[in-house]
């Protein structure tokens, strides 16, 4: 079936810092990809929703300069959270839609958890 | 209102129980719908769509009653490794994304 990558797993880093995680789609084309981030014993939360070769369109009270996106070709997106804080920390999860067998689905990364000391 | 809504739970039940859990979805243009599962601290996996005449999947039943908005998921004869997180979502006709509920915890305990 369908498999989405994400790197890194899991990241700690120091307020201040900018994270770079990758998602990519390992065996489909994914002409959409989105991100999600996930608080503890909360639902996800679509954080933005990436088209390839174009801007991402950002959630209401995401700040698109804070949590850049890039949907450079069909297979990888990448989202840049800048000058991390500790509010930042949180579970963050890409997918990507493709088309497998039951039609068109969304396919989950693994996730990479985010602390920012 | 919230596009999705879910009991959180949680659901703690008997190896061997049936238990059901139901969603509720605000935006009567939703088109597709589906379940997914999600371990702890592990990313949601598609468990089932769910289509308009209901469909099954071993002890897993899935129905959509768009009568009064809402999907419901019937686990049969409860496993320990069906413990997880049961996440319902919903994708509006023309739209990109799926909305998900919070989320139900189940327990099945032995």
């Amino acid at each position: 079936g369908a498999v989405v990558s994400q790197h890194p797993s899991w990241v700690i880093c120091k307020s201040g810092t900018s994270v770079k995680i990758e998602c990519r789609s390992l065996d489909f084309q994914a002409t959409t990809m989105f991100w999600y981030r996930q608080f503890p014993k909360q639902s996800l939360m679509l954080m933005a929703t990436s088209n390839e070769g174009s801007k991402a369109t950002y959630e209401q009270g995401v700040e698109k300069d804070k949590f850049l996106i890039n949907h450079a070709s069909l297979t990888l997106s990448t989202l840049t959270v800048t000058s991390a804080h500790p509010e930042d920390s949180s579970f963050y999860i890409c997918s990507a839609r493709g088309v497998s067998g039951s039609g068109e689905t969304q396919y989950f990364g693994p996730g990479t958890r985010l602390l920012v000391l | 209102r919230k596009e999705v809504e879910q009991d959180p739970g949680p659901f703690n039940v008997p190896e061997g129980a049936t238990v059901a859990f139901n969603c509720t979805y605000s935006n009567s243009a939703s088109q597709s719908f589906f379940w997914y599962r999600q371990d702890c601290r592990k990313e949601p996996k598609l468990l089932m769509s769910v289509y308009s005449s209901g469909n099954e999947d071993g002890r897993f039943t899935a129905q959509l009653n768009r009568a009064s908005q809402y999907i419901s998921l019937l686990i049969r004869d409860s496993k320990l490794s069906d413990s997880a997180t049961y996440l319902c979502a919903v994708k509006r006709a023309g739209a990109n994304n799926l909305f998900f509920g919070t989320g139900t915890r189940l327990t099945v305990i032995p």
